[in-house]
């Protein structure tokens, strides 16, 4: 079965901290991993792509990591803002049928002062 | 470029009501969904168009949900009648194609049914 599994479901940080988000998968045959932020209110905006060959993709103080063998990736936030208060949700792509785009249930974000 | 546009952003009905969302997609996009996403949940599909064609409804409770896309262009979701679980927030999202990889979402429409 395709799903997407993420940990920790809500954190909370003081400002100025790193943190980590993890992103576990069984999603086949596999095209990208997708991290996205979502405000709340908001729709999701997309942080990182990264396709099989690629482990490591940054975006300013995020960086993703992708092991396509183990089948996991994380998001690291640098010196946390708290505009970084949101939920980001992991998606992965699938390489094959119509609906590619499994979704994680997300992280809830919150940075506090 | 702009964006995916969706209204109402909100929508406070009660049980047993009939509700619309529209959605514009983004000039060129052929392929439109709608997502019904639960509080503290991620988006879960409901509906997928390829131009005006149905992809996949699977998803879709069709004894109470609708959608269309009748030009290929903008698309309308209805729920007849509301239900309390029904309170979501339902985003629409465009990509260039079936197979692209990268959905652009617009802001959504918070349901709340009482």
């Amino acid at each position: 079965k395709n799903q997407v599994e993420q940990s920790p479901q809500s954190l909370i940080i003081l400002e100025g901290k790193n943190c980590t988000l993890q992103c576990n998968y069984t999603v086949s045959p596999f095209s990208n991993l997708r991290w996205y932020k979502q405000d709340t209110g908001r729709g999701p905006v997309s942080l990182t792509i990264m396709t099989f060959s690629e482990n490591t993709k940054s975006n300013g103080r995020y960086t993703a990591t992708l092991d396509a063998d183990t089948k996991q990736s994380s998001l690291h936030i640098t010196a946390s803002q708290l505009s970084d208060s949101a939920s980001y949700i992991c998606v992965v792509s699938r390489n094959s049928g119509n609906t590619p785009l499994v979704f994680g249930k997300g992280t809830r974000l919150s940075v506090i002062a | 470029e702009a964006g995916v546009a969706q209204s109402p952003r909100y929508k406070i009905i009660e049980k047993r009501q009939s509700v619309a969302f529209w959605c514009n997609p983004i000039s060129g996009h052929a392929t439109l969904y709608w997502y019904q996403q639960i509080l503290g949940q991620g988006p879960k599909l409901l509906i997928q168009f390829q131009n005006n064609g149905v992809v996949d409804d699977s998803q879709l409770p069709k004894d109470r949900f609708s959608a269309e896309r009748l030009k290929g262009v903008d698309s309308t979701l209805k729920i007849q009648p509301a239900k309390l679980e029904d309170s979501a927030v339902y985003l629409c999202a465009s990509s260039l194609e079936s197979r692209a990889t990268e959905a652009f979402f617009g802001q959504g429409t918070r349901l709340t049914v009482v």
